[in-house]
């Protein structure tokens, strides 16, 4: 079955460094998404990418935030100063249809970021 | 801004028995509706959706029921077995709008 794909699993940095959390979605799918959850909290949305641009950003994914689609297959999510409160576990997750047209978005296993 | 509850964070059920889980949304606009299960260590997973213009949805043992007018769904999983256990998230979305809003889950127990 097609998986998404993130690496690394963990990640370490410290407070104010930048950092790159990478992700190869499912090849025919269209619509990228990262999400977050904070330890005990809720998934939160960050951001939606679709045809090599953001489509809908929440206002979290701020100007320390961006995404990328470097090369066709991976999409990256970079924070350029981190923060502590931006230690979480990031998904990555991909769709063949927009999220009205709906069977679900296939997320990979997430991404801990750890800042200290 | 909690659009989608999920009021009990813990739930625990005996094998076999039917588990119940609960979610609340806010906004009216959402008209489609999904459940995802996620295990330690892995993302989300897809478990079953049901569409605003439908109450009822099931696939095996997992059956979705949808009150519009209460703005509450439910997810029946029965008979639970213990590898149900697992987080349970609701998620709701505004079709072609909005991406999905996530609730913050429930802990379900399956206890043999």
């Amino acid at each position: 079955e097609p998986e998404v794909t993130q690496t690394p699993s963990h990640q370490v940095t410290q407070m104010g460094q930048e950092v790159i959390l990478r992700c190869v979605p499912i090849s025919n799918h269209l619509y990228f998404y990262w999400y977050r959850q904070i330890l005990g909290q809720k998934v939160e949305f960050l951001v939606s990418f679709y045809n090599n641009e953001i489509s809908e950003k929440s206002e979290i994914f701020d100007d320390q935030f961006s995404v990328e689609r470097p090369d066709g297959s991976n999409f990256t999510l970079k924070i350029r100063s981190t923060k502590l409160e931006d230690s979480a576990m990031y998904f990555c997750a991909s769709s063949e249809l927009r999220q009205g047209d709906f069977y679900g978005y296939t997320f990979g296993s997430g991404t801990r970021l750890t800042v200290v | 801004d909690q659009q989608v509850k999920q009021n009990s964070p813990s739930l625990s059920v005996q094998e076999g028995r039917i588990s119940i889980l609960n979610c609340d949304y806010t906004n009216s606009m959402f008209d489609y509706f999904l459940w995802y299960k996620k295990y330690p260590a892995e993302g989300p997973t897809f478990l079953i959706s049901i569409s605003s213009i439908k109450d009822k949805n099931e696939d095996g043992r997992f059956t979705v029921f949808l009150n519009k007018s209460a703005k509450h769904l439910s997810l029946h999983i029965v008979p639970s077995q213990p590898g149900d256990s697992a987080v349970y998230f609701c998620a709701a979305s505004s079709s072609g709008n909005t991406p999905l809003v996530f609730g913050k889950g429930t802990r379900l127990s399956v206890i043999a």
